[in-house]
């Protein structure tokens, strides 16, 4: 068990640029999820994907896109960046089946500038 | 999507039991209770999780009420080390298996 392993740990961003966060799901783990959370607040559910597929989103514009690959690792891309998206981005991957829950990583914090 | 409700702050003294509770009176019958805590702002570390019986295992004991509305997280016996944000979460088994944090409870466990 590997776990999730996010990357990169910190990042610096100017405002307008685009940002790619990735994720490494835990073996075995076919569901991902993101979330953002800003300082001092819990954690809000961005999207999830399935098998490739965005099965889920939250209240987040369509300048946050993402995608799952075949061997279900992740993206996360922010384009257009706001001082406002400046957070912890979070990772987490579960098997769908399973209402163990979702594994965590230790999140990429991202500062816009 | 039920939403859950924690005391924002609580102390406890090492040794002693953290009895942590959370509301979520709008749970429907499909819906688990899970609990998370954050520490240091590192990712979210999943404790125990239940439906309707209570659970418990190495790390704490999950009690919900008959009714399901309220449910309690009890660390035995807390240290130092528990210090952290703790979550309670609703999550359905169907649709999006999205998590809906609060804020949680912050708990610091004093020497």
């Amino acid at each position: 068990e590997t776990g999730v392993t996010q990357s990169p740990t910190h990042l610096i961003k100017t405002r307008g640029q685009q940002v790619t966060l990735r994720c490494s799901s835990q073996s075995g783990h076919n569901t991902v999820s993101w979330y953002q959370q800003a300082l001092g607040q819990g954690p809000q559910f961005i999207f999830q994907y399935y098998r490739e597929e965005e099965n889920g989103r939250g209240n987040f514009p369509p300048r946050f896109s993402g995608l799952q690959f075949p061997n279900y690792s992740s993206e996360l891309n922010v384009n257009a960046l706001e001082l406002d998206d400046s957070a912890l981005y979070l990772c987490a991957s579960s098997s769908w089946t399973e209402t163990y829950g979702y594994t965590f990583g230790s999140g990429t914090r991202l500062t816009v500038v | 999507d039920a939403k859950t409700t924690q005391p924002p702050s609580m102390d406890c003294a090492e040794g002693r039991a953290a009895n942590l509770p959370c509301n979520h009176s709008t749970i429907s019958g499909n819906e688990y209770v899970y609990w998370y805590r954050q520490i240091h702002s590192q990712g979210p570390q999943y404790i125990i999780h239940g439906l309707k019986n209570n659970e418990t295992n190495e790390m704490a004991s999950l009690i919900i009420t008959e009714d399901r509305k309220s449910s309690t997280l009890i660390l035995p016996h807390a240290t130092l080390r528990d210090t952290a944000v703790y979550y309670c979460i609703v999550r359905s088994t169907s649709g999006t298996y999205k998590y809906i944090f609060g804020t949680g409870t912050r708990l610091k466990v004093l020497a």
